[in-house]
Protein backbone atom coordinates (compact mmCIF):
# COMPACT_ATOMS: atom_id res chain seq x y z
CA UNK A 1 0.00 0.00 0.00
CA UNK A 2 1.05 3.98 -0.45
CA UNK A 3 1.66 5.08 2.79
CA UNK A 4 4.14 7.81 4.70
CA UNK A 5 4.73 8.15 7.61
CA UNK A 6 6.08 11.15 10.15
CA UNK A 7 6.23 12.29 13.45
CA UNK A 8 3.62 15.25 14.21
CA UNK A 9 5.89 17.44 16.53
CA UNK A 10 9.86 18.58 16.85
CA UNK A 11 11.22 21.41 19.39
CA UNK A 12 14.75 22.40 19.04
CA UNK A 13 16.59 25.69 20.40
CA UNK A 14 17.89 28.11 18.03
CA UNK A 15 21.32 26.99 16.47
CA UNK A 16 20.85 23.14 16.95
CA UNK A 17 20.35 20.71 14.02
CA UNK A 18 16.85 19.20 13.62
CA UNK A 19 16.33 16.37 12.18
CA UNK A 20 12.83 15.39 10.69
CA UNK A 21 12.29 11.70 9.95
CA UNK A 22 10.08 9.78 7.49
CA UNK A 23 9.17 6.56 6.44
CA UNK A 24 7.18 5.24 3.36
CA UNK A 25 6.03 2.38 2.39
CA UNK A 26 6.02 2.16 -1.80
CA UNK A 27 9.65 0.88 -2.60
CA UNK A 28 9.57 1.89 -6.21
CA UNK A 29 8.89 5.20 -5.61
CA UNK A 30 11.73 6.97 -8.15
CA UNK A 31 11.38 10.72 -6.22
CA UNK A 32 11.53 11.66 -2.62
CA UNK A 33 10.84 14.79 -1.34
CA UNK A 34 10.63 17.06 1.62
CA UNK A 35 8.34 20.53 1.49
CA UNK A 36 7.87 23.31 3.96
CA UNK A 37 4.76 25.31 4.81
CA UNK A 38 4.96 28.60 6.67
CA UNK A 39 1.87 29.87 8.02
CA UNK A 40 -0.75 31.02 6.00
CA UNK A 41 1.14 29.93 2.97
CA UNK A 42 0.81 26.63 0.25
CA UNK A 43 3.78 23.87 0.39
CA UNK A 44 6.97 25.01 -1.21
CA UNK A 45 9.33 22.52 -2.74
CA UNK A 46 12.73 22.34 0.07
CA UNK A 47 14.63 19.48 -2.03
CA UNK A 48 14.09 16.31 -3.39
CA UNK A 49 16.04 13.44 -4.09
CA UNK A 50 16.35 10.63 -6.66
CA UNK A 51 16.32 7.29 -5.52
CA UNK A 52 19.18 5.70 -6.67
CA UNK A 53 21.30 8.63 -4.09
CA UNK A 54 21.79 7.91 -0.31
CA UNK A 55 22.30 11.70 0.57
CA UNK A 56 22.00 15.35 -0.92
CA UNK A 57 23.36 18.27 0.42
CA UNK A 58 21.80 21.98 0.04
CA UNK A 59 23.63 24.45 1.84
CA UNK A 60 22.08 23.75 5.44
CA UNK A 61 20.07 20.78 4.40
CA UNK A 62 20.76 17.22 4.18
CA UNK A 63 18.51 14.85 2.92
CA UNK A 64 19.75 11.24 3.74
CA UNK A 65 17.75 7.96 1.87
CA UNK A 66 17.91 4.57 3.54
CA UNK A 67 16.14 2.56 0.37
CA UNK A 68 16.61 -0.88 2.25
CA UNK A 69 14.60 0.77 5.80
CA UNK A 70 12.63 3.44 3.48
CA UNK A 71 13.33 6.12 5.20
CA UNK A 72 14.28 9.57 4.65
CA UNK A 73 15.44 12.38 6.80
CA UNK A 74 15.68 16.08 7.20
CA UNK A 75 18.36 17.78 9.07
CA UNK A 76 18.86 21.30 9.09
CA UNK A 77 21.52 22.54 10.48
CA UNK A 78 21.96 26.16 12.35
CA UNK A 79 18.29 26.00 12.78
CA UNK A 80 16.51 29.25 13.16
CA UNK A 81 13.40 30.62 14.20
CA UNK A 82 12.48 31.37 10.46
CA UNK A 83 12.71 27.39 9.88
CA UNK A 84 10.00 27.49 12.24
CA UNK A 85 6.82 25.82 10.07
CA UNK A 86 5.18 22.24 9.27
CA UNK A 87 7.60 20.26 6.94
CA UNK A 88 5.69 17.41 4.38
CA UNK A 89 7.28 14.33 3.47
CA UNK A 90 6.38 13.11 -0.07
CA UNK A 91 6.99 10.23 -2.52
CA UNK A 92 6.18 9.47 -6.10
CA UNK A 93 5.54 5.62 -6.59
CA UNK A 94 6.85 4.39 -10.01
CA UNK A 95 3.78 2.84 -10.26
CA UNK A 96 1.92 4.93 -12.86
CA UNK A 97 -0.21 7.75 -12.56
CA UNK A 98 2.72 9.89 -11.17
CA UNK A 99 0.42 10.18 -8.04
CA UNK A 100 2.53 12.36 -5.30
CA UNK A 101 1.32 10.86 -1.62
CA UNK A 102 2.72 13.26 1.27
CA UNK A 103 2.83 12.56 5.10
CA UNK A 104 0.58 14.20 7.45
CA UNK A 105 3.55 16.79 8.28
CA UNK A 106 6.02 17.36 10.81
CA UNK A 107 5.54 20.82 12.70
CA UNK A 108 9.32 21.88 13.70
CA UNK A 109 9.25 24.64 17.01
CA UNK A 110 11.94 26.42 17.06
CA UNK A 111 12.97 28.28 20.53
CA UNK A 112 15.06 31.29 20.66
CA UNK B 1 0.49 38.34 -10.70
CA UNK B 2 2.76 35.52 -10.67
CA UNK B 3 2.55 31.99 -8.96
CA UNK B 4 -0.80 30.05 -7.77
CA UNK B 5 -3.37 32.23 -6.46
CA UNK B 6 -6.43 30.94 -4.76
CA UNK B 7 -9.94 32.83 -3.67
CA UNK B 8 -11.54 33.08 -1.63
CA UNK B 9 -8.85 32.82 1.10
CA UNK B 10 -11.63 31.54 3.93
CA UNK B 11 -15.00 30.49 3.24
CA UNK B 12 -18.02 29.61 5.55
CA UNK B 13 -20.88 28.09 4.08
CA UNK B 14 -23.81 25.73 5.12
CA UNK B 15 -24.55 22.20 4.35
CA UNK B 16 -27.37 23.19 1.46
CA UNK B 17 -25.26 26.43 -0.11
CA UNK B 18 -23.77 25.88 -3.04
CA UNK B 19 -20.10 27.48 -4.14
CA UNK B 20 -17.02 27.49 -5.97
CA UNK B 21 -13.60 27.66 -5.24
CA UNK B 22 -11.00 28.91 -7.96
CA UNK B 23 -7.42 28.67 -8.66
CA UNK B 24 -4.93 30.30 -10.98
CA UNK B 25 -1.54 29.51 -11.78
CA UNK B 26 0.96 32.46 -14.06
CA UNK B 27 3.65 30.00 -14.26
CA UNK B 28 2.28 28.63 -17.89
CA UNK B 29 2.13 25.28 -16.28
CA UNK B 30 0.30 22.13 -17.93
CA UNK B 31 -0.75 20.40 -14.87
CA UNK B 32 -3.05 21.34 -12.34
CA UNK B 33 -4.30 19.65 -9.04
CA UNK B 34 -6.39 20.09 -6.04
CA UNK B 35 -5.66 18.91 -2.64
CA UNK B 36 -7.64 18.27 0.73
CA UNK B 37 -5.63 19.28 3.99
CA UNK B 38 -7.05 18.17 7.01
CA UNK B 39 -5.51 18.40 10.47
CA UNK B 40 -2.97 15.87 11.86
CA UNK B 41 -3.78 13.96 8.18
CA UNK B 42 -1.80 13.56 5.64
CA UNK B 43 -2.37 15.59 2.13
CA UNK B 44 -4.54 14.54 -0.06
CA UNK B 45 -4.89 14.25 -3.75
CA UNK B 46 -8.19 15.40 -5.11
CA UNK B 47 -7.92 15.85 -8.93
CA UNK B 48 -5.49 16.34 -11.27
CA UNK B 49 -5.41 18.11 -14.26
CA UNK B 50 -3.70 17.54 -17.29
CA UNK B 51 -4.46 19.99 -20.74
CA UNK B 52 -7.69 20.67 -19.01
CA UNK B 53 -8.42 16.61 -19.11
CA UNK B 54 -8.39 15.17 -15.38
CA UNK B 55 -6.30 12.47 -15.50
CA UNK B 56 -6.35 11.21 -11.39
CA UNK B 57 -10.21 11.57 -9.70
CA UNK B 58 -8.83 9.96 -6.22
CA UNK B 59 -12.21 8.44 -5.21
CA UNK B 60 -13.81 11.86 -3.91
CA UNK B 61 -17.22 12.31 -3.30
CA UNK B 62 -19.67 13.85 -6.18
CA UNK B 63 -20.61 16.99 -3.72
CA UNK B 64 -17.22 18.02 -5.24
CA UNK B 65 -17.08 19.09 -8.66
CA UNK B 66 -14.14 20.10 -10.34
CA UNK B 67 -13.66 22.25 -13.84
CA UNK B 68 -10.55 23.01 -15.41
CA UNK B 69 -11.96 25.86 -18.88
CA UNK B 70 -8.19 26.28 -19.34
CA UNK B 71 -5.01 25.47 -18.15
CA UNK B 72 -4.56 28.37 -16.18
CA UNK B 73 -7.83 28.18 -14.29
CA UNK B 74 -9.41 25.52 -12.04
CA UNK B 75 -12.48 25.26 -10.16
CA UNK B 76 -13.78 23.37 -7.40
CA UNK B 77 -17.29 23.30 -7.36
CA UNK B 78 -19.35 22.64 -4.46
CA UNK B 79 -22.67 21.61 -3.35
CA UNK B 80 -24.38 19.78 -0.09
CA UNK B 81 -21.16 19.27 1.88
CA UNK B 82 -20.99 17.84 5.48
CA UNK B 83 -19.23 19.19 8.47
CA UNK B 84 -16.30 16.59 7.79
CA UNK B 85 -15.44 17.91 4.47
CA UNK B 86 -14.15 21.36 6.39
CA UNK B 87 -10.42 21.83 5.87
CA UNK B 88 -7.78 23.65 4.14
CA UNK B 89 -7.93 23.33 0.08
CA UNK B 90 -5.02 23.38 -1.45
CA UNK B 91 -4.60 24.16 -5.34
CA UNK B 92 -0.98 22.98 -7.40
CA UNK B 93 0.39 23.17 -10.73
CA UNK B 94 3.34 21.82 -12.27
CA UNK B 95 5.12 22.17 -15.63
CA UNK B 96 3.64 18.92 -16.63
CA UNK B 97 2.39 16.11 -14.73
CA UNK B 98 5.75 13.41 -13.81
CA UNK B 99 6.74 12.74 -11.02
CA UNK B 100 10.28 15.08 -11.86
CA UNK B 101 8.02 18.31 -11.60
CA UNK B 102 7.94 20.40 -8.70
CA UNK B 103 4.46 21.31 -7.78
CA UNK B 104 3.91 24.88 -6.78
CA UNK B 105 1.22 25.51 -4.20
CA UNK B 106 -1.53 28.12 -3.60
CA UNK B 107 -2.07 29.58 -0.43
CA UNK B 108 -5.24 27.80 -0.02
CA UNK B 109 -9.34 27.97 0.81
CA UNK B 110 -9.66 27.80 4.65
CA UNK B 111 -13.34 25.93 4.26
CA UNK B 112 -15.89 25.74 6.90
CA UNK B 113 -19.11 23.67 6.76
CA UNK B 114 -21.90 24.74 9.36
Amino acid sequence: GEDVEQSLFLSVREGDSSVINCTYTDSSSTYLYWYKQEPGAGLQLLTYIFSNMDMKQDQRLTVLLNKKDKHLSLRIADTQTGDSAIYFCAETPNTGGFKTIFGAGTRLFVKA
Amino acid sequence: ETGVTQTPRHLVMGMTNKKSLKCEQHLGHNAMYWYKQSAKKPLELMFVYSLEERVENNSVPSRFSPECPNSSHLFLHLHTLQPEDSALYLCASSQEWGASYEQYFGPGTRLTVT
